[in-house]
This record gives C-alpha cells, sequence and structure tokens, in this order.
C-alpha cells in the first residue's frame, strides 16, 4: 500500500492568484498522477507526473495553467496558476503500485472567490 | 474512447438490506477495474482491485465481480450498515496507465 499526504488540505483562493499543491507519498512510486473532482462530478486526470521529465497532460489540461514539478519517487507538486471561480475544485494526487492497485490522497478542496 | 456509467446514481436503502452496485465500460480491453469509496470531504479509499483474468474479488462483506466480455462489474455489499453510506466509485485501468472513472453512486443506508 503507499500512504499519500497532500497539502493543503483546504485553501481560499482570491481570484487571478496562484497555488501549489503538494504530494508526498511514504514510498517510492512509478506513477503519479494528479486528478481534478469538479463539485458534483466524478475525478477527471489533468496528468500523469513522470520524474525527471515533463508531465504528460490530458486533452483540455495545459502546463501553463497546470504546471507540475516531479523531482523525485516520492513527491510532486501541482500549480493552479491564475485562478478564476470555475477552478473551485477538489485536486486529488494518486499513485500506481506495482500491484497496480491506486492509491489516492485525501484531496485539496480549492475555493476560488 | 472508454467511457464508464454507474447505475443507479443514488440508491437509498434501510439498514440490513443487500446491495448491488452497477459499472459498466464500453472499451473491454482493460487492464483492471477498481472501486473506490468517497465519503462527504474527503479524498477516495480503495475497496477492491480485479485484474483484468480474474473474475472476482472479496473483502468482507463486500464482494466485486468483473465480466470484461460484457464490460460490466457489479460491487455487492451484504447487510448494508448506516457507515456504508457514501459515494461508490468504479474506474477502469486502460493502455497508458490511465483511469478512466464512473460518475458514482451515492448510497446512503438509513438505521
Amino acid at each position: 500500500s503507499a500512504v499519500i499526504s497532500q497539502k493543503p488540505s483546504r485553501d481560499i483562493c482570491q481570484r487571478g492568484t496562484s497555488l501549489t499543491i503538494q504530494c508526498q507519498v511514504d514510498s517510492q512510486v512509478t506513477m503519479m498522477f494528479w486528478y481534478r473532482q469538479q463539485p458534483g462530478q466524478s475525478l477527471t486526470l489533468i496528468a500523469t507526473a513522470n520524474q525527471g521529465s515533463e508531465a504528460t497532460y490530458e486533452s483540455g489540461f495545459v502546463i501553463d495553467k497546470f504546471p507540475i514539478s516531479r523531482p523525485n519517487l516520492t513527491f510532486s507538486t501541482l500549480t493552479v496558476s491564475n485562478m478564476s471561480p470555475e477552478d473551485s475544485s477538489i485536486y486529488l494526487c494518486s499513485v500506481g503500485t506495482d500491484g497496480n492497485t491506486i492509491y489516492f490522497g485525501e484531496g485539496s478542496w480549492l475555493t476560488v472567490v | 474512447k472508454q467511457e464508464v456509467t454507474q447505475i443507479p446514481a443514488a440508491l437509498s436503502v434501510p439498514e440490513g438490506e443487500n446491495l448491488v452496485l452497477n459499472c459498466s465500460f464500453t472499451d473491454s480491453a482493460i487492464y483492471n477495474l477498481q472501486w473506490f469509496r468517497q465519503d462527504p470531504g474527503k479524498g477516495l479509499t480503495s475497496l477492491l482491485l480485479i485484474q483484468s483474468s480474474q473474475r472476482e474479488q472479496t473483502s468482507g462483506r463486500l464482494n466485486a465481480s468483473l465480466d470484461k466480455s460484457s464490460g460490466r462489474s457489479t460491487l455487492y455489499i451484504a447487510a448494508s450498515q448506516p457507515g456504508d453510506s457514501a459515494t461508490y466509485l468504479c474506474a477502469v485501468y486502460n493502455a497508458g496507465n490511465m483511469l478512466t472513472f464512473g460518475g458514482g453512486t451515492r448510497l446512503m443506508v438509513k438505521p
């Protein structure tokens, strides 16, 4: 299994500002992902965080808006840039293990005002 | 493109009932299927993972089945309890390490 810690757990942000979310895993993992869950919706994959190289973004998500870092096998950050109220969501970090089970962090609840 | 559908979207049952949650997917070329639970204000908790070669997995009162050929999975919850109240999400794992989630089933178990 994997234990995932996300920071911050909640934040209220001003329109136009940026916020960086941190994801720390208690063991080295190959795969790390970032998801968004908008109010009342299911989860949507933003990107795969690749260690040592640029993240792989899904359709509809771009690096300028959601820059991602992954400096090592246990840590990643997601930045939500130039926020608008439409960015109010839960952002979740997840990791894949060798057994293919996917684990999720508790999520970061962002409200943009 | 994989699409995952969960039925029903919401379910309310009295305590003690056995219940079935349904998940269907359009592309049967999946690696795994995973069931999650999400409590209000919380992240996701993994319940059961079924490998593509498996037909079912059991954990306590939970049993998940997988029929790849028909693109279906069910999550069976025996003797439901109020503590089972949550949203249950089905997700399929395709090539490229991509998880596609269903819309979830919001379960309410009444005492």
